[in-house]
């Protein structure tokens, strides 16, 4: 079964610092990925996904990814992070089509 | 448009208790599927319903279960709760268990004494 791995638990930033978190994924056949964001006190939010076509995805707020075949990757980045970035970041994928299954997650603290 | 939405907010129970956790999917979705998202872990799926029928379970004992109503709102009961079972309990809604965009509501937080 698919699977990911994110190996960044902890990240602090300082503003206007680039960003860039690692995602892993097992293989499996056709690869969806996703990246959700979970702000202090808000929901889980989508940040930006991967189905097919052009490997560098944008997604909402500056952030994009890339996915690596060869590399088995997914990582999430952005240039120039703000302190409203700061948040928890999860990297998912959907086995059996059906609900997600979800990394253990990176928690990014930017400082002013 | 309405968002999913949960109650109760949070709660307190006793170990060995039961519990039950409401979810309103949002307006023109008929897939809800659970979560248990544990301090500092990432969600783990639990279940899902699509159009009333249980659709996918995750590695969760059977004292988890659940329903879908035909308006595709939903509950999650848990029964005999254990200590370990003290985590955020997330529900999201798609359209169709294909539409792999989840729109997930803000949790309720269960602890369990």
């Amino acid at each position: 079964a698919q699977s990911v791995s994110q190996h960044n638990h902890h990240v602090i930033l300082s503003e206007a610092a680039s960003l860039e978190l690692g995602c892993n994924y097992s293989y499996g056949g056709t690869v969806n990925l996703f990246w959700y964001v979970q702000y202090p006190g808000q929901h889980l939010q989508l940040l930006l996904k991967y189905f097919s076509g052009d490997p560098l995805v944008k997604g909402i707020k500056g952030f994009e990814a890339e996915f690596i075949k060869s590399k088995f990757s997914f990582n999430l980045r952005k240039p120039s992070v703000q302190w409203s970035d700061t948040a928890e970041y999860f990297c998912a994928v959907p086995p059996g089509r059906r609900a997600l299954t979800f990394g253990s997650g990176t928690r990014l603290q930017v400082q002013p | 448009e309405t968002g999913v939405t949960q109650s109760p907010t949070h709660l307190i129970k006793t170990r060995g208790q039961q519990v039950t956790l409401r979810c309103s999917s949002q307006s023109g979705h008929n897939t809800v599927s659970w979560y248990q998202q544990a301090l500092g872990q990432g969600p783990q799926f639990i279940f899902q319903y699509y159009r009333e029928e249980e659709n996918g379970r995750g590695n969760f004992p059977p004292r988890f279960s659940g329903l879908q109503f035909p308006n595709y709102s939903s509950e999650l009961n848990v029964n005999a709760l254990e200590l370990d079972d003290s985590a955020l309990y997330l529900c999201a809604s798609s359209l169709d268990f294909v539409g792999y965009e989840q729109y997930f509501g803000p949790g309720t937080r269960l602890t369990v004494t």
